[in-house]
């Protein structure tokens, strides 16, 4: 069956400029997550979703970023004023309950120029 | 918070030989101990996973060890195939969910035909 999904795959855009990224996760599951990849290192922990509320925002850098997830679907992470350190491949991940293994998708690398 | 170190960063085995990779862990309240292989271009794919009351796990080729009281987990890749060639990634978690993962910095295993 189909995976998590995140679109765009590839997103440029210039420092200080707002930026969108969208995940589709796996039909049926209920917790959605954010985690952010840097080049060379594992992957960090921004959010988690239980349903449509964040149980656990406790990961994200600052409050340039804001995640949604109005339905208890589909979850788009919002980056306000971009800078160059936000440059880094987003991953979502979706499980079907809680303590559910975690499916990631492929990610959305974000370069900020 | 929770602090995974992982080694070695790189590996290289003979095709067929076995493959160990090591993590420790920090937090004591740790219970939930997955491993993620990772593609160029893709996302993390779960590949194994462990819990705090079970001291090994075996599937197939792969197999996880956990020793609770020294705070590391291991896994062991026998006969290994070109396509192990990845980089993988230990991660812990505490509570009662796995959405909060903290992930070592990742091994780059090259398998030589």
């Amino acid at each position: 069956g189909a995976g998590v999904s995140q679109t765009p795959s590839n997103k440029v855009t210039e420092k200080g400029k707002y930026v969108e990224l969208r995940c589709d996760p796996i039909s049926g599951h209920t917790a959605l997550y954010w985690y952010r990849q840097s080049l060379g290192q594992g992957p960090e922990f921004l959010i988690y979703f239980q349903g449509t509320g964040a149980a656990d925002d406790s990961g994200l850098p600052n409050d340039r970023f804001f995640a949604v997830r109005p339905e208890g679907s589909v979850s788009t992470l919002k980056i306000q004023r971009t800078e160059r350190g936000d440059s880094a491949v987003y991953l979502c991940a979706s499980s079907l309950r809680q303590n559910s293994p975690l499916h990631f998708g492929n990610g959305t690398r974000l370069t900020v120029t | 918070g929770e602090n995974v170190e992982q080694h070695p960063s790189t590996l290289s085995v003979q095709e067929g030989d076995s493959a160990v990779i090591k993590c420790t862990y920090s937090d004591s309240a740790s219970n939930y101990f997955p491993w993620y292989k990772q593609e160029l271009g893709k996302g993390p794919q779960l590949i194994i996973d462990i819990r705090s009351n079970v001291g090994e796990k075996k599937d197939q080729r792969i197999a996880v060890t956990l020793n609770k009281t020294a705070k590391h987990f291991s896994l062991h890749i026998t006969e290994t195939q070109p396509e192990d060639s990845a980089v993988y990634f230990c991660a812990a978690s505490t509570g009662f969910g796995n959405e909060k993962l903290t992930f070592g910095t990742g091994t780059r295993l090259t398998i030589i035909p």
